[in-house]
């Protein structure tokens, strides 16, 4: 299966973007990115997901590699309700069986 | 349009009992997945159900069971409870074209045990 390595945690000033990193080195041609965030005591939401070309939605971009080893998540403008953790998932399993890693705890500051 | 809701949001249960966790998923979603979060880990997935068959299963032991309805709603049944089983337990749904379709969760049984 392929893995994920993700920062533990990083901070960013409201205002600016977040860019946050993930890699996915064995990663493989059919298998899906996907980037969910998690706020204290919700569930997972759903932000965005790609398979090769750079995808943009309401919430956030994810630029993807040429090669698809790694893949960034930008939130353009970062409020103080961004502040999450953010898991950076490659879907191996065409049925969605979601392997979650620890993620990034993203901490936004006034 | 509802999403994916959970009941009971809370549950206290002691070592040794029987639990049911029910999960209703987003309108016209026909899968139903749980998972297992405890306390600053990612959420575990613990099975997936489809067309109301037990479709494939995590490393979870058979304490571990569940149900699908015809209206796609599903249940988590958890068997001689034990302290390690305390954790946030998420369901999730889906439809379609697995690989290209987000799973939406639910808020999640913040289950307790004693």
């Amino acid at each position: 299966d392929a893995k994920t390595t993700q920062p533990p945690s990083m901070d960013c000033a409201e205002g600016r973007a977040a860019n946050l990193p993930c890699n996915h080195s064995t990663i493989s041609g059919n298998e899906y990115v996907y980037w969910y965030r998690q706020i204290h005591s919700q569930g997972p939401q759903y932000i965005i997901h790609g398979l090769k070309n750079n995808e943009t939605n309401e919430m956030a971009s994810l630029i993807i590699t040429e090669d698809r080893k790694s893949s960034t998540l930008i939130l353009p403008h970062a409020t103080l309700r961004d502040t999450a953790v953010y898991y950076c998932i490659v879907l191996t399993d065409s049925w969605g069986k979601f392997q979650f890693g620890a993620g990034t705890q993203v901490v936004v500051t006034p | 349009d509802a999403g994916v809701t959970q009941s009971p949001t809370h549950l206290i249960k002691t070592r040794g009992q029987q639990v049911t966790l029910r999960c209703s998923p987003k309108s016209g979603h026909d899968t139903v997945s749980w998972y297992q979060q405890a306390l600053g880990q990612g959420p575990q997935f613990i099975f997936q159900y489809y067309e109301e068959e037990e479709r494939q299963r995590g490393n979870f032991p058979d304490r571990f069971s569940g149900h699908q309805y015809p209206n796609y709603s599903s249940e988590l049944n958890v068997n001689a409870l034990l302290l390690g089983d305390s954790a946030l337990y998420l369901c999730a749904s889906s439809f379609g074209d697995y690989s290209n379709q987000p799973q939406h969760f639910g808020d999640g049984t913040r289950l307790s045990i004693l």
